[in-house]
C-alpha cells in the first residue's frame, strides 16, 4: 500500500499564483521528501524536510511538515508555466530504509 | 558524468517472454531501487539492493528477478512477462540509507502485447 497520499489529484492555476499540495502519510518516518517529475522524464528530488523539522523553504518552495497529523504540505509561490509537472511526496521509512512515494499531484500552470 | 542510465528507453515484447532491462550508475552508490510507475498507482517499488550481492524485494515483487553482482549494474528481469507488467519502469540509485536524494533514470517504457 501507498505510504503517501496526495491531495488534490491534479491542480490548475494561473501564472503568478502560489500552488499548495498536501501529502499524508501512515507509519513513522525519518524525513520526507518532494520530488517533481517532467512528462516523459524520471523524478528529480526538490526538497527533504527531517522528521524534527517543522517547515522548510528553497527558493520559491516552502514545505510543512505536521508528524502529529503525518501530514506535509508543498507551497510553491508565483508560479510559473515551467513549474508545469507532477509533484510526489516520498516518504523514507525509520523502520526499513525504504522510500515510499505518493500518487502525486498533476499541477498545470497556464500562461 | 554519466549519473544513472537505463537501457532500452522502450520496449515492446509478448506474452510469456523473458525480458531484461539494465539500469547503470557512475557513482558507485551503495543503494539501488525498481520503480513501477502506472497511472492510479504512482511509483511502486519493486525490488531494491542496499550493496552488491543484497538486494530485497519491495511492494510488488512477484513476476520479477533482481541480480547485483556489481555497485553499479542493477538489471531487473520479467521471466515471463505478463501484459499486467506493461508500465514505465524506473531505476534510482542512493548512497546511504538515509541520503536526501534518490537519483532516478529516464525510465523504460515497457509495452507487453
Amino acid at each position: 500500500s501507498q505510504q503517501g497520499e496526495e491531495d488534490p489529484q491534479a491542480l490548475s492555476i494561473q501564472e503568478g499564483e502560489n500552488a499548495t499540495m498536501n501529502c499524508s502519510y501512515k507509519t513513522s518516518i525519518n524525513n520526507l521528501q518532494w520530488y517533481r517529475q517532467n512528462s516523459g522524464r524520471g523524478l528529480v528530488h526538490l526538497i527533504l524536510i527531517r522528521s524534527n523539522e517543522r517547515e522548510k523553504h528553497s527558493g520559491r518552495l516552502r514545505v510543512t511538515l505536521d508528524t502529529s497529523k503525518k501530514s506535509s504540505s508543498l507551497l510553491i509561490t508565483a508560479s510559473r508555466a515551467a513549474d508545469t509537472a507532477s509533484y510526489f511526496c516520498a516518504t523514507l521509512s525509520s523502520n526499513t530504509g525504504k522510500l515510499i512515494f505518493g500518487q502525486g499531484t498533476t499541477l498545470q500552470v497556464k500562461p | 558524468d554519466a549519473g544513472i542510465t537505463q537501457s532500452p528507453r522502450y520496449k515492446i515484447t509478448e506474452t510469456g517472454r523473458q525480458v531484461t532491462l539494465m539500469c547503470h550508475q557512475t557513482w558507485s552508490h551503495s543503494y539501488m531501487f525498481w520503480y513501477r510507475q502506472d497511472l492510479g498507482h504512482g511509483l511502486r517499488l519493486i525490488y531494491y539492493s542496499a550493496a552488491a550481492d543484497i538486494t530485497d524485494k519491495g511492494e510488488v515483487p512477484d513476476g520479477y528477478v533482481v541480480s547485483r553482482s556489481k555497485t553499479e549494474n542493477f538489471p531487473l528481469t520479467l521471466e515471463s512477462a505478463t501484459r499486467s507488467q506493461t508500465s514505465v519502469y524506473f531505476c534510482a540509485s542512493r548512497v546511504l540509507a538515509n541520503d536526501p536524494a534518490q537519483y532516478f533514470g529516464p525510465g523504460t517504457r515497457l509495452t507487453v502485447l
